[in-house]
């Protein structure tokens, strides 16, 4: 069965300095998608970023980025020059090649501070 | 193009009533979710739709049911609502397979007293 793991509940980062949250995971296939999401206040989910398994180059969006570690099954996410606005949940997915599972983490609440 | 739409936005409950949470999509999407997020916790999937007339159980299936009668529509049906089912119900779409990203609705906050 396939499992995501996020093992930091709660981080802080003062606005500006750069932040990284953890995630690893467990899948038996060789060819998947990575996804980080984010859950403000507002509760929308809105993709931050996502990563193909097959390529070895980390996917950057802006300010966000990834250390995708496909033999280690890590796959963080660093958040550079943090802003208020990052002040979130953030999920870690990992979705079943077949579609019909996606597989999220328990989350990390970041709070980026003035 | 409005997304993946719910409604309603807040609904409280009492214990034994039932009701029907809409999901609706715009984007011809042919797999959609149903999802729900207790406090301080990830999502879990409860019901999904592969495509019109097909749908599946999820990791927490009990105490709901699902149809999809068209592309654009998953409704979430309660029935006798227990505390339990407080939470937050999420409905998503996504085009095809996994490697698709998931488009979310803005939510449903569900109270059951």
């Amino acid at each position: 069965a396939q499992t995501v793991t996020q093992s930091q509940p709660e981080m802080s980062v003062q606005e500006a300095e750069t932040v990284t949250l953890s995630c690893t995971y467990d899948t038996s296939e060789n060819n998947y998608y990575l996804f980080w999401y984010k859950q403000p206040p507002s509760r929308q989910m809105i993709l931050v970023i996502r990563q193909e398994a097959y390529k070895q180059q980390n996917a950057t969006e802006n300010r966000f980025s990834v250390n995708f570690q496909k033999a280690a099954k890590s796959f963080s996410l660093k958040i550079s020059d943090s802003q208020l606005g990052d002040t979130a949940m953030y999920f870690c997915a990992l979705p079943s090649n077949t579609g019909n599972q996606f597989y999220f983490g328990t989350g990390t609440s970041l709070t980026v501070i003035p | 193009n409005a997304g993946v739409t719910q409604t309603p936005k807040f609904r409280i409950l009492k214990i034994g009533q039932s009701m029907t949470l809409q999901c609706t999509q715009d984007m011809n999407h042919n797999y959609m979710y149903w999802y729900r997020q207790d406090p301080g916790m990830g999502l879990k999937l409860i019901y999904y739709s592969v495509g019109a007339g097909i749908t599946d159980k999820g990791e927490v299936p009990n105490g709901y049911n699902v149809s999809r009668s068209t592309t654009e529509d998953f409704p979430l049906r309660l029935e006798l609502a227990a505390p339990s089912q407080t939470s937050v119900y999420f409905c998503a779409s996504t085009p095809g397979t996994g490697q698709n990203t998931q488009y979310f609705g803005p939510g449903t906050r569900l109270t059951v007293l």
